[in-house]
């Protein structure tokens, strides 16, 4: 069964610095897609980043970044130079490839940025 | 660009009563996926339609429940008889299909079972 684990449940930081949120995924398929969603207070899911288990390239947008390595089944997302809109909570998820793809979601970190 | 629109927002009830709640995809979308999501909890699977046929459908979606899709565009999700357990945001996205894209969600409906 596919399974993913955000072991942080909160973390706090104050505003400009960098935080890493981690998650860590089980699965049996080879093939299989990651996810990564932000969830602010208004509760609508915002996608952030998909990436497939075949490309294991670190990925930058702006501020956010993502470190895939397989070898330890974990899909890191840090923010560099946090601001107070950051402010969330956010999910990790995994899809089954084929099949419905269904996301399996992790039970989320809540980040909170004080300024 | 027109995103998911889920209707009502809010729902209370009594234990006991039905409910009816109605998911808008992004239009050339004909993915649609239900998800329940506790307080706390990431969201759960409950359903899968391609257009109008519902292909796969969780454990956690018991007899109560029940979802369409009828002419593959909107979607409704009815829950019979509904128990204080079955408070939650219910959660839509949709997606394109011919590989494994994004789920856009949308608001959720929030149900409250007293």
């Amino acid at each position: 069964a596919q399974k993913v684990t955000q072991a942080q449940t909160e973390i706090s930081v104050v505003e400009k610095e960098d935080v890493t949120l981690d998650c860590v995924y089980e699965t049996r398929d080879t093939t299989y897609y990651l996810f990564w969603y932000k969830q602010p207070p208004s509760g609508e899911l915002v996608f952030l980043i998909r990436r497939n288990s075949f490309d294991e390239q670190n990925e930058i947008s702006g501020r956010y970044s993502w470190n895939f390595q397989k070898s330890t089944s974990s899909f890191n997302f840090t923010i560099t130079a946090s601001q107070v809109v950051d402010s969330a909570v956010y999910f990790c998820a995994l899809s089954d490839v084929p099949g419905a793809q269904k996301l399996v979601f992790g039970q989320g970190t809540r980040l909170t940025i004080n300024p | 660009d027109t995103g998911v629109s889920q209707d009502p927002r809010h729902k209370i009830t009594k234990r006991g009563q039905n409910v009816t709640f109605r998911c808008d995809p992004i239009s050339e979308h004909n993915r649609l996926y239900w998800y329940r999501q506790t307080l706390g909890q990431g969201p759960e699977f409950l359903t899968y339609f391609q257009n109008e046929a519902q292909l796969e459908k969780s454990r956690l979606l018991s007899d109560r429940f029940s979802a369409e899709r009828p002419k593959g565009s909107f979607s409704t999700l009815e829950i019979q008889r509904t128990e204080q357990g079955d408070s939650a945001m219910y959660l839509c996205a949709s997606s394109v299909t011919g590989g494994v894209y994004e789920q856009y969600f949308g608001p959720g409906t929030r149900l409250t079972v007293t």
